[in-house]
């Protein structure tokens, strides 16, 4: 069974620009959440999308977006990237049953590193 | 505000028992999670606590007291593999919350 697939892995951008990160989430798991990881401020939940629509979301501007395509597939968009953006990005899903808040198990990706010049 | 606390370092002796503990600072989780992160590695699921008491899986077990607001990991039997971060995770109010994570430095 394959895993969370993330792509890209790693990209380098500049201030102002934007990015589109990727998420193939493991067949069969409707659930897709993304989470921003920074030495400073750890692990930061983005939001979470469920069939197709946006069940959850944290405390980031509007900024940072995100959608679910039919097959669950995710992406997430930063527009306007800032110095502070500069992150590993990751996916998780998780299985049918589950929300993010209370489902326990989540499966990530391995990440996409942006570094924002 | 809500929050996780974990100690940022915990150091250990490779054969020893080494236990993380997580404090939180609001109620209502769901349950609390466990996750192991290597360098440079994707976050893995350990444990889940949906009711208090202790959840054994092999060499790792997780325990939760809803009312001390309180949890901890414990690692048995270390390997030199299991040095990496750990993070407790809580759901609450359809969002979830990391703790800082746990580094842990195992030495032969």
């Amino acid at each position: 069974k394959a895993g969370v697939t993330q792509t890209p892995r790693y990209l380098i951008k500049t201030r102002g620009q934007q990015v589109t990160l990727s998420c193939s989430p493991i067949s069969g798991h409707r659930s897709v959440s993304w989470y921003q990881q920074t030495p400073g401020q750890g692990l930061q939940f983005l939001f979470e999308y469920f069939s197709e629509t946006q069940r959850n979301k944290g405390n980031f501007p509007g900024r940072f977006s995100g959608r679910q395509f039919s097959n669950s597939r995710s992406e997430m968009n930063v527009s306007t990237l800032e110095l502070g953006d500069s992150a590993l990005y990751l996916c998780a899903s998780s299985p049918p049953s589950g929300r993010v808040s209370n489902t326990g198990e989540l499966f990530f990706g391995e990440g996409s590193r942006l570094t924002v010049l | 505000g809500q929050s996780l606390e974990q100690p940022s370092e915990v150091t250990a002796v490779e054969g020893a028992i080494v236990q993380i503990n997580c404090t939180y600072q609001t109620s209502g989780f769901y349950g609390l999670s466990w996750y192991q992160q290597h360098d440079g590695g994707a976050p893995t699921f350990l444990s889940y606590n949906a009711l208090d008491g202790l959840e054994e899986t092999g060499r790792f077990s997780s325990f939760l007291s809803r009312s001390d607001s309180y949890g901890y990991l414990l690692l048995q039997e270390l390997q030199m593999k299991d040095s990496a971060s750990y993070f407790c995770v809580g759901g609450r109010d359809d969002k979830i919350i990391f703790g800082k994570g746990t580094r842990l430095h195992i030495l032969p």
